[in-house]
């Protein structure tokens, strides 16, 4: 059972590149998150999606899109790379307790 | 909407000394409450959770939460912590009854640095 699992790990972009993070759980869980975390911050809801067909957006999704054509995988898309979008990102699934499972993680750096 | 804060950015202790990192939250409804605790360069890891019934929780590492609802307040405790205990402790809040759009909101977190 591998929960959550994010690829890559690391990621360094230029300016204006673009790249999918790709996230994948098995779990069966219909909701999946994805949020970046910058020091100090915590952590800042981008999208999220309650199901397959069903995104929407969290606090901070200017520069993202997301699809979810299956249960199991909630790519991120990052189009025109911008330097503020350097962060760690974090992908998880939640329970019907409302208890979230988060990936590893990828860290990206755009320069 | 709910809130979290985590009054201390950072709290050094040393080794086998007891700890408590505190969280309060504000919120108009009925709420569940979890810590989470993130290791360096890893994810975050479920640490124990507040549901329902008995306010004094149990989690992994020998952890332990107590949810105080007359003080909005959800402190995290360990009697003896260890250097392995170093990480970041994230405390964070949902409405009970959110729903499909419900969403977990996170404090800013609390560094636990525990020192030999």
């Amino acid at each position: 059972n591998a929960g959550v699992t994010q690829t890559p790990k690391f990621r360094i972009l230029k300016i204006g590149q673009s790249m999918t993070l790709q996230c994948t759980q098995d779990m069966n869980h219909n909701y999946m998150y994805w949020y970046r975390q910058d020091p100090g911050m915590g952590l800042k809801l981008i999208y999220y999606s309650v199901g397959a067909g069903i995104t929407d957006k969290g606090e901070v999704p200017n520069g993202y899109n997301v699809s979810r054509s299956t249960t199991e995988d909630f790519p991120l898309r990052l189009e025109l790379a911008a330097p503020s979008q350097t962060s760690v990102y974090f992908c998880a699934s939640r329970d019907t307790t409302d208890t979230q499972y988060f990936g590893p993680g990828t860290r990206l750096t755009v320069l | 909407a709910q809130s979290v804060t985590q009054l201390d950015s950072q709290v050094p202790v040393f080794e086998e000394a007891p700890v408590e990192l505190r969280c309060n939250y504000s919120s108009s409804v009925s709420v569940y409450l979890f810590w989470y605790v993130q290791y360096p360069n890893q994810g975050l890891q479920l640490l124990l959770k507040y549901l329902s019934g008995s306010t004094l929780v149990k989690g992994i590492n020998g952890f332990e939460a107590e949810f105080n609802k007359s003080q909005t307040s959800f402190h995290l405790r360990k009697p003896s912590v260890h250097i392995s205990d170093t990480a970041e402790y994230f405390c964070a809040v949902s409405d009970r009854y959110g729903g499909a759009t419900n969403k977990l909101i996170f404090g800013t977190g609390t560094l636990l640095a525990v020192q030999p």
